[in-house]
């Protein structure tokens, strides 16, 4: 069975500063993989996906993710966060065995400190 | 383009009662799922519709249903209601079914049992 593991509950990061969200996934054939942000009282915005083209993925707003199949990882990266950044992120994985129902990993809150 | 749109946004409903929320999806997507976001669970596929037919269904009661129309639009309906069953619903379309290029999710129907 497919799964993904978000490692931080919670990240704060100060302006300006580099923001690192880690996500391990568990895919016993290659995966698509995701990353999805949640502003409070919002839906779920695609920030970027990993569909077994290029291993570093660019995304929407400065964000980009690294699939690294040797250490089953697909972490989340940003140079320097904003305000605006202060979300929750969910890495997600595509069950593609079954329909490509999503799976979601429990989400990392990420505040961002002036 | 018009995004996904879910309606209503908010809905109080008490114990014991049924209620149907509805998606409609961006315009030409056929694919329409439903999730489910507690704090305690996280997000949980509840189905998938493509096609006006179930293609795919996460481990919820049968009290939880649903269903696609021709124009892809779909709604949900839960019945017999529980206190348990508050959360935010979110509706996410995609182009196919597998949604290898991504889902793009509505801002979802927050559901209060009292």
């Amino acid at each position: 069975a497919q799964s993904v593991t978000q490692l931080d509950s919670h990240v704060s990061v100060s302006e300006g500063t580099p923001v690192l969200l880690r996500c391990n996934y568990s895919s016993s054939y290659s995966p698509s993989l995701f990353w999805y942000v949640q502003h409070p009282n919002k839906g779920l915005q695609l920030l970027l996906k990993y569909t077994s083209a290029a291993t570093l993925v660019k995304g929407i707003n400065g964000f980009e993710a690294e699939f690294k199949k040797s250490e089953t990882s697909f972490h989340l990266t940003k140079p320097s966060a904003h305000m605006s950044d202060a979300a929750e992120y969910f890495c997600v994985v595509s069950d593609n065995n079954q329909g490509g129902k999503l799976i979601f990993g429990q989400g990392t809150e990420l505040s961002v400190k002036p | 383009k018009a995004g996904v749109t879910q309606t209503p946004r908010y809905l109080i409903k008490t114990r014991g009662q049924q209620v149907t929320l509805s998606c409609s999806p961006i315009s030409g997507h056929r694919s329409v799922s439903w999730y489910q976001q507690t704090p305690g669970q996280g997000l949980q596929f509840l189905f998938e519709y493509f096609s006006e037919t179930q293609r795919n269904k996460g481990n919820f009661p049968g009290r939880f249903s649903g269903r696609q129309f021709s124009n892809s639009r779909s709604e949900m309906n839960v019945s017999t209601l529980e206190l348990g069953d508050s959360a935010l619903y979110l509706c996410a379309s995609s182009l196919v079914l597998q949604g290898s290029y991504g889902y793009t999710f509505g801002s979802g129907t927050r559901l209060t049992v009292v």
